[in-house]
């Protein structure tokens, strides 16, 4: 259980066009969950959180109107990267909250997807 | 504001060595979790471990143990009998426990290369 997906894995694009990431939990419902930025060798940073049926918070620095996050149902979160840049190359990674845990999964649990891995030419 | 520093950033060692890898934590939180993931070349964190701050009873699993100390802030991993799998790099992380402090503080994360 507390599967998390995302879609696409891998990503190339040319500078200046929007790339769609999404975020499945596969078996939980999550009313939260979190995206996160990994440069190469570096850590996670945490970009913004995401509510089910609410607006965003967004991490100081991130800019909101360049990653837009849509949270639109209780198993899917979306970030879309405007106008990417070489400069917005990195790995991208979102985690999900259970809004309902019980058995094996624990209150405030993240868990975590396989990430995706976002290059702009 | 919450820190977690791991001082060493590379660690090598040679199979079936023990190693540790260190975690320092700053926070202003009396409760709070404190967590292991494992990163493989492969990118998808895995989750090792979480402790909640008021257990501080050290913890086995397999090869993996746990050392939290409150009283220096820190929560030491420790592996024995290193193996070529455990090559990854090792991220230490801190959380509080609801609403905005419950967001997850990572540290810089260690690389380690374990060699035939």
């Amino acid at each position: 259980g507390a599967v998390v997906s995302q879609h696409p894995s891998r990503v190339i694009c040319k500078s200046g066009t929007s790339v769609k990431i999404e975020c499945r939990s596969l078996d939980f419902q999550a009313t939260t969950m979190f995206w996160y930025r990994q440069f190469p060798k570096q850590s996670l940073m945490l970009m913004a959180t995401s509510n089910e049926g609410s607006k965003a918070t967004y991490e100081q620095g991130v800019e909101k109107d360049k990653f837009l996050i849509n949270h639109a149902s209780l198993t899917l979160s979306t970030l879309t990267v405007t106008s990417a840049h070489p400069e917005d190359s990195s790995f991208y990674i979102c985690s999900a909250r259970d809004a309902l845990p019980s058995g094996s999964s624990r209150p405030d649990e993240q868990f975590f997807g396989p990430g995706t891995r976002l290059t702009v030419l | 504001a919450q820190k977690v520093t791991q001082a060493q950033t590379e660690i090598s060692v040679v199979e079936k060595e023990d190693v540790t890898l260190d975690c320092v934590y700053e926070t202003r939180d009396t409760t709070y979790y404190l967590f292991w993931y494992k990163q493989p070349p492969s990118g998808e964190l895995v989750f090792l471990i979480r402790r909640n701050s008021f257990d501080e009873q050290n913890e086995i699993s397999g090869r993996y143990s746990w050392n939290f100390q409150k009283s220096t802030s820190s929560f030491n991993f420790t592996i024995t009998a290193s193996q070529v799998v455990d090559s990854a790099v090792y991220f230490c992380a801190l959380s509080g426990f609801t609403g905005a402090n419950s967001k997850l503080t990572f540290g810089k994360g260690i690389t380690l290369s374990v060699r035939p």
